[in-house]
């Protein structure tokens, strides 16, 4: 069965250091997402990814956050200064339809511990 | 505003009793989704089940059942005869507006289910 990947699984920065975090889709999936989850709070999102470019973002994603899909198949996030708040679980989803048909796949996270 | 919520923080339960975790929506959409996540231990977000307001039937998938009532904007999900690898966290999600199709997620309840 199709899933989305993610790597790498935990990763482990210093204070203001550059983290990409990656991500593999489905691969017919059209519609890309980016949430994170501090440790024991919900899920958040950040930013929604279509045709190549952002179609939404949350306040939480300014001016240090960016995406990008590189390629056909990778889909990254990239956090250019990192802060010891960005210390959270992040997760990349992907669907096949717009708006609310279709539900959401998620990947199995990445760790980023921020030290 | 939209909003969910989920004011069970932790429920624990022995095992064969029956749960039922509640989820509260607001929104101003005439249209909207509902869904149900689980977040095993290990971390990831599985897909349980996708409800349009649309569609207020109630759903059963083995032990697993669905209760959406729009007139108090309850989405609730019970487990019949629960069992240990039921202990996870859930999570209730609203489709946000628009067409992007993000996700708002309540706050989680945690089940713990005990032999």
């Amino acid at each position: 069965e199709p899933e989305v990947t993610q790597t790498p699984s935990h990763q482990v920065t210093q204070m203001g250091q550059e983290v990409i975090l990656r991500c593999v889709p489905i691969s017919n999936h059209l519609y890309f997402y980016w949430y994170r989850q501090i440790l024991g709070q919900k899920v958040e999102f950040l930013v929604s990814f279509y045709n190549n470019e952002i179609s939404e973002k949350s306040e939480i994603f300014d001016d240090q956050f960016s995406v990008e899909r590189p390629d056909g198949s990778n889909f990254t996030l990239k956090i250019r200064s990192t802060k010891l708040e960005d210390s959270a679980m992040y997760f990349c989803a992907s669907k096949t339809r717009n708006g609310g048909a279709g539900e959401q796949f998620f990947g199995p996270g990445t760790r980023l511990t921020v030290l | 505003a939209q909003k969910v919520t989920q004011a069970q923080t932790e429920i624990s339960v022995v095992e064969k009793e029956d749960v039922t975790l509640d989820c509260v929506y607001e929104t101003r959409d005439t249209t909207y989704y509902l869904f149900w996540y689980k977040q095993p231990p290990s971390g990831e977000l599985v897909f349980l089940i996708r409800r349009n307001s649309f569609d207020e039937q109630n759903e059963i998938s083995g032990r697993y059942s669905w209760n959406f009532q729009k007139s108090t904007s309850s989405f609730n999900f019970t487990i019949t005869a629960s069992q240990v690898v039921d202990s996870a966290v859930y999570f209730c999600a609203l489709k946000g507006s628009g067409n992007t199709g993000k996700l708002i997620f309540g706050q989680g309840t945690t089940l713990q289910v005990k032999p």
